[in-house]
Formats: structure tokens, C-alpha cells, sequence
């Protein structure tokens, strides 16, 4: 039962254009969403967040958009540069105060290639 | 991820043997997650540890899985009788609390690749 998905498994762009990753998700109960940058043989090392009950939060170069009616959140990432290349994981964490604990469901990654 | 410390880092075991991974949080979190990759996937929620107690193990495998958080030193992951399967990479995390009490993003720390033969 795939809560979280990435459909797109890898992505390539030029340096300097946008990249978009995109993120799907099916439990009503996810109330923060996260995405998290890793580089080979590294752990995921944390990137930008969003609350359920907002629609967009912007960091820098990284702008993470939410649509809830959808359950789908997107990764804008302007201008994209060659250290951008990794692989990025989209998740997502039910409410607090359940029985959730905090745990963060992951999607599958996508693999974003920025060339020069 | 500057903070978590997590050893070691590459770790190989013959079926059937065990397999310990450790896990130090950062200075002055008291909550640990584990999680497991399985290549080609993302990260899979396992365990949820306070300091002497066992939160949520939801994602552990019923059997030869085990996980402890003492009062003194790391958590540890414990895998008995390795099979080829359990080859992954573990992750744990630890986390801060907002001034609200909420909790903020997870820190992860640089994993343990572990290759059974």
C-alpha cells in the first residue's frame, strides 16, 4: 500500500531552468509533508516542509506548493544548479496527537540529474 | 544531518549471523526512528524510540528484529540469523520539538549499509 508516491523515477534538466518534482499521496490523515535531498552513500538531509493548512512555503531557489483537494505537492526548485543533482524524497506524517508517533512515510525518490 | 552518529557504516554478515547497528541522536534528543531502504525504494518506517521505552514498533518485522533505546549510549538495531533480504540500508533519525511542542523535521543521520552473503 503505496501512501506516498513519485511517480516520476528520474528527472533531468539544464542548469538554470526549473525543475519540478512531483509527489502523490492518499492518507487524508498526512498533515506535514516534507522533502529530503540525498546524495549517494549519505543520509536523506532535510530540505523544506509544509503544513496542511498552508498552500505554499518557499525557501531560497526551493518553493514546495500543496493541494490538498488533489493530495498532490510539488518541488520548484528555480534556478536548478549541477549540485542539485541527488535524489529527492518526498514525505509525508499524519496527524500529531494519534498514533502516528511522527513517523514520516517516504516516497520512492526521484532521481534529479541538473546539467551544465 | 550533522549530529546523528551512526555505526558502522558498512557492515557484512554470513546468513545466519547477527548484525548490531548503532545509533547516537543528536546532543540532547531523547527520540530515535529507525527506518530501512531496500534498494530501489524509499525509506520504510520500522521502529519509534524514547530513552528505556519502545513507542512504536509498527514496522518491524515480527520476527528476529529487535530494537532498545538505554538510559546510557546508542540505540541499537539488533538483526538475528541475517538472511539475504535484510540487505539494506538503515537510517535512524532523532527530531526537535518546536517551542509550540510540536515536532519539526526529522534529522537522519548517514546510515548503516548492511550486505548478508
Amino acid at each position: 500500500d503505496q501512501q506516498v508516491k513519485q511517480n516520476s523515477p528520474s528527472l533531468s534538466v539544464q542548469e538554470g531552468r526549473i525543475s519540478i518534482l512531483n509527489c502523490d499521496y492518499t492518507n487524508s490523515m498526512f498533515d506535514y509533508f516534507l522533502w529530503y535531498k540525498k546524495y549517494p552513500a549519505e543520509g536523506p538531509t532535510f530540505l523544506i516542509s509544509i503544513s496542511s493548512i498552508k498552500d505554499k512555503n518557499e525557501d531560497g531557489r526551493f518553493t514546495v506548493f500543496l493541494n490538498k483537494s488533489a493530495k498532490h505537492l510539488s518541488l520548484h526548485i528555480v534556478p536548478s544548479q549541477p549540485g542539485d543533482s541527488a535524489v529527492y524524497f518526498c514525505a509525508a506524517r499524519a496527524i500529531a496527537g494519534g498514533t502516528s508517533y511522527g513517523k514520516l512515510t517516504f516516497g520512492q525518490g526521484t532521481i534529479l540529474t541538473v546539467h551544465p | 544531518n550533522a549530529g546523528v552518529m551512526q555505526n558502522p557504516r558498512h557492515l557484512v554478515r554470513r546468513r545466519g549471523q547477527e548484525a548490531r547497528l548503532r545509533c547516537s541522536p543528536m546532543k540532547g534528543h531523547s527520540h530515535v526512528y529507525w527506518y530501512r531502504q531496500l534498494p530501489e525504494e524509499g525509506l520504510k518506517f520500522m521502529v519509534y524510540l524514547q530513552k528505556e521505552n519502545i513507542i512504536d514498533e509498527s514496522g518491524m518485522p515480527k520476527e528476529r528484529f529487535s530494537a532498545e533505546f538505554p538510559k546510557e549510549g546508542p540505540s541499537i538495531l539488533r538483526i538475528q540469523q541475517v538472511v539475504r533480504g535484510d540487505s539494506a540500508a538503515y537510517f535512524c533519525a532523532s527530531y526537535t520539538r518546536n517551542l509550540s511542542g510540536r515536532i519539526n523535521e526529522q534529522f537522519f543521520g548517514p546510515g548503516t549499509r548492511l550486505t548478508v552473503l
